[in-house]
């Protein structure tokens, strides 16, 4: 079946440190590659996404390249604020039955600190 | 644009009853998916609907269930509940679910006792 592989958390970074989130999948195909930020008390944001190899998703000084040969979706940053400070969660979907179902890992709790 | 609205948010119940729990997709969202997150088993996907027809089932037993209304308002349903349903239920919303970008809500916390 398809699972995706997390780097266990917490990372905790000094403020303007720079992020790596390491993320592997296994999956049958080729699916489409999702990072999703959960803060505090709060549901889960789409923070960037890749649907193809070689695609490079961004947002928010974050970036993911989707990477078919080492099946990898490492999330970076290059310099972290304490802003940044939720739990990250990489996932993946295909297409099923027409309609779309993310498999998520076990997310990476990232703690920045001043 | 008023986001995926949840209630409620906090919910006590004891062993054996059930529990209904309710989602307000994003005004235009057709697409409602669920999702179980626990600190042992993390996120799971329970069901999707999508025109008031279930399209995506997880791998949950029977006694979770869901519906979709007309307005795609979403209800999602636990049986007989156990201990082992305490969990954050999560709800998500997109325009047709084939892979459009999913919006979360911020969940109902269920637990119990």
């Amino acid at each position: 079946g398809n699972s995706v592989t997390q780097m266990e958390g917490p990372v905790t970074l000094s403020e303007e440190a720079f992020l790596t989130i390491n993320c592997t999948y296994t999956a049958t195909g080729y699916p489409s590659l999702f990072w999703y930020v959960q803060y505090p008390g709060e549901g889960l944001q789409l923070l960037l996404k890749a649907t193809k190899a070689d695609d490079k998703g961004s947002n928010k000084g974050f970036e993911a390249t989707y990477r078919k040969e080492t099946t990898s979706f490492h999330l970076e940053k290059g310099s972290v604020q304490v802003s940044d400070s939720a739990v990250y969660f990489c996932a993946l979907s295909f297409i099923t039955g027409g309609g779309n179902k993310l498999t998520f890992g076990t997310g990476t709790q990232l703690k920045v600190e001043l | 644009k008023a986001g995926v609205t949840q209630t409620p948010r906090y919910l006590i119940k004891t062993r054996g009853q059930q529990v209904t729990l309710s989602c307000s997709p994003i005004s235009g969202h057709r697409s409602v998916s669920w999702y179980q997150q626990t600190p042992g088993q993390g996120l799971q996907f329970l069901f999707e609907y999508f025109s008031e027809t279930q399209r995506n089932k997880g791998n949950f037993p029977g006694r979770f269930s869901g519906r979709q209304f007309s307005n795609s308002r979403s209800e999602m349903n636990v049986s007989t509940l156990e201990l082992g349903d305490s969990a954050l239920y999560l709800c998500a919303s997109s325009v047709t679910g084939e892979q459009s970008p999913l919006h979360f809500g911020n969940g109902t916390r269920l637990t119990v006792t």
